[in-house]
């Protein structure tokens, strides 16, 4: 089965610190995704990325850096953390624009700016 | 933004075929049909897609309309377990991004 695994779980930081959420997946998956998912607002894409050091801004990159250095990790960085980057972070993994391309996603870490 | 419309709640007693409506009037002849659900404090997961032929798989069966304006996702015989937030989704085939609405709250009850 696929795994998509993120760093944690929960994660409470300051105003203005920096903040890395990291997520692994074990498929040798070409594609990776960052969604952040608000009440009332469904999943919106962050970023994705369809290779090693390949980037793609989604709907709302802004505030939002990635890096995927390696084929399995992709890292969401925010530069400098706001209270409105309150939120669910969730990672998913997928084949590339393969016929049915299912994304895997990973349990989501729940991220709290105070 | 999302192509597809669907009604944010649904009740449906368990063991009872559960029917999920979605409007897709916009979409394109080469765009699919996904739906996915997402159960509380879990990522979403994967259930079934199509472009114009019914589908059905261990999870559920897909209709699509003729004119693939519109779509039902079925749960043959719903579970307490089905008690999710299921999203329909429009992709153009062979492109990688999904596009999430906010979908429908499916509540299976005793």
């Amino acid at each position: 089965d696929v795994k998509v695994t993120q760093s944690s779980r929960y994660l409470v930081k300051r105003t203005g610190e920096k903040v890395f959420l990291e997520c692994v997946q074990d498929m040798d998956h070409e594609n990776m995704f960052w969604y952040r998912q608000d009440p009332g607002l469904g999943l919106r894409l962050i970023y994705f990325s369809y290779d090693v050091k390949m980037k793609e801004k989604g709907d709302i990159p802004e505030g939002y850096s990635v890096s995927r250095e390696k084929k399995e990790r992709f890292s969401l960085i925010l530069e400098s953390a706001s209270t409105n980057q309150t939120s669910m972070y969730l990672c998913a993994s997928a084949e590339r624009a393969a016929g049915v391309n299912e994304q895997f996603f990973g349990p989501g870490t729940r991220l709290t700016v105070l | 933004d999302a192509k597809t419309t669907q009604p944010p709640s649904m009740d449906c007693a368990e063991g009872r075929a559960a029917n999920l409506p979605c409007n897709h009037s916009t979409i394109s002849g080469n765009e699919y049909v996904y739906w996915y659900r997402q159960i509380h404090s879990q990522g979403p997961q994967y259930i079934i897609h199509g472009l114009k032929n019914n589908e059905t798989n261990e999870m559920a069966s897909l209709i699509i309309t003729e004119d693939r304006k519109s779509s039902t996702l079925i749960l043959p015989h719903a579970t307490l377990r089905d008690t999710a937030v299921y999203y329909c989704i429009v992709r153009v085939y062979n492109t990688d991004k999904l596009i999430f609405g906010t979908g429908t709250r499916l509540q299976v009850f005793p």
